[in-house]
């Protein structure tokens, strides 16, 4: 098992350019998230999915885009990059609500 | 939404020493997690626990529910243990996603 596999690992953008943070994980897992870490602030939610097809808003939305086509893949889009989106994101899934939450290993993009 | 604070925010430690990290919440919850993050790494899950305590070699962690409340200690700490630690609690309702403190930064010196 691979578990939660994200990439890339580092990303440099420029503002305004788009790019799709990929996470798949292989544990048949139905729920899936993504978390931007900032310094001091912990990880926040961006997104989340409970399930193929169906995708739902976490605290800090805007700017990004989900789509849960497959268990297995959850990718992040960034429509139009912004500074403000300098970040280290991370993808987690777990099989159930109140089980184990597997991690990736983060990517960490700046946006110039 | 359910509050998570940790306390210390930084902590030093000489190798060797007992060490202990504190997480309270403010809404009741089913299940705490307790997570460790080292610089530049990923995130890897230590214990989830709901209830009593929870060991793995020289970790233990600890949750009161009455008290919102869950400590995790490290018992005699190495260099290697420098790391970050978070606490974090599930979401609420079915969404599967969890509300994380800021972190505790560990620096355990030889």
């Amino acid at each position: 098992n691979a578990g939660v596999t994200q990439t890339p690992k580092f990303q440099v953008l420029k503002t305004g350019q788009s790019m799709t943070l990929q996470c798949a994980q292989d544990m048949n897992h139905e729920y899936m998230s993504w978390y931007r870490q900032d310094p001091g602030m912990g990880l926040r939610l961006i997104h989340y999915s409970v399930g193929a097809g169906i995708t739902d808003q976490g605290e800090v939305p805007n700017g990004y885009n989900v789509s849960r086509s497959t268990t297995e893949d959850f990718p992040l889009r960034l429509l139009s990059a912004a500074p403000s989106q300098t970040s280290v994101y991370f993808c987690a899934s777990s099989l159930r609500t109140n089980a184990e939450a597997f991690f990736g290993q983060g990517t960490r993009l700046t946006v110039v | 939404k359910n509050e998570v604070e940790q306390s210390p925010q930084n902590l030093t430690a000489q190798e060797g020493e007992f060490i202990t990290i504190n997480c309270s919440y403010s809404v009741g919850i089913s299940a705490l997690h307790w997570l460790q993050q080292h610089p530049g790494g990923g995130i890897v899950s230590l214990f989830m626990l709901s209830s009593g305590k929870k060991k793995h070699g020289r970790l233990i962690a600890t949750i009161n529910i009455q008290e919102k409340h869950s400590s995790l200690h490290i018992t005699a700490s190495h260099p290697r243990d420098s790391a970050v630690y978070i606490c974090a609690v599930p979401g609420g309702g079915s969404q599967g996603n969890l509300i994380f403190g800021k972190g505790t930064k560990l620096s355990v010196k030889p």
